[in-house]
């Protein structure tokens, strides 16, 4: 079983839709937690990050942590074309340096 | 500024041929990564360097590859011989603090 565990899609949704995605972990030790959106033939960037459980909004973006339930989410309200990527959750026990990524989730949103 | 830069971008070779990357991460820097995406994967960490030093390689496989960063700077990733299962990208990482930021990787097919 891996330690990070993402659904990889392929998702797909109409502009404008609110999009939901997801990871679960097993290690109980990860207190940082990160999402990145990775364009085709592009290096991952980073979107948001929280530490421990709560909540984060940016924008169009909400990060989620639920440590209880070991399950994280990012929302993207008013999803755009060009939000159309692979999103990959990353998360680390100790600081930004060791993160263990997930298989990433591909999202295809058309207008 | 300048992002993290690799080359090259995309390599062929025949499996049992020696390959070499190149890295060149953001201007003040001092962590460096390297990371292998296998295709549908996240990344997963190889080595990461602290300046010249390699702190955390436990992921390379060290029977043949290798990694160095002189001056603290540039590094290489060397892979021989290569195998079939190299085949993925491998993408570099820098960071000053709290962010990862990734170069475009270089797209490895081992044929």
């Amino acid at each position: 079983q891996k330690e990070v565990e993402q659904d990889p899609g392929p998702l797909s949704v109409p502009e404008g839709a609110i999009v939901s995605l997801n990871c679960t972990y097993s290690n109980s030790a990860f207190q940082y937690f990160m999402w990145y959106r990775q364009y085709s033939r592009k290096g991952p960037e980073l979107l948001m990050y929280t530490y421990s459980s709560g909540n984060k909004e940016d924008g169009r973006f909400t990060a989620q942590v639920d440590k209880s339930s070991k399950y994280i989410s990012l929302f993207i309200r008013d999803s755009q074309p060009s939000d159309s990527a692979t999103y990959l959750c990353a998360m680390s026990a100790g600081g930004y340096n060791k993160l263990i990524f997930g298989a990433g989730t591909r999202l295809a949103v058309h207008p | 500024e300048a992002g993290v830069v690799q080359s090259p971008r995309y390599k062929i070779i025949e499996k049992k041929q020696p390959v070499a990357f190149w890295c060149n991460p953001i201007s003040g820097h001092n962590t460096l990564y390297w990371y292998r995406q296998n295709l549908g994967q996240g990344p997963e960490l190889l080595i990461r360097y602290e300046n010249e030093e390699a702190v955390d390689d436990s992921q390379l496989p060290k029977d043949r590859f290798s990694a160095e960063r002189l001056k603290g700077v540039d590094s290489t990733l060397k892979i021989q011989p290569a195998e079939l299962g190299d085949s993925a990208v491998y993408l570099c990482a820098s960071s000053s603090d709290n962010e990862q930021y990734f170069g475009p990787g270089t797209r490895l097919t081992v044929t």
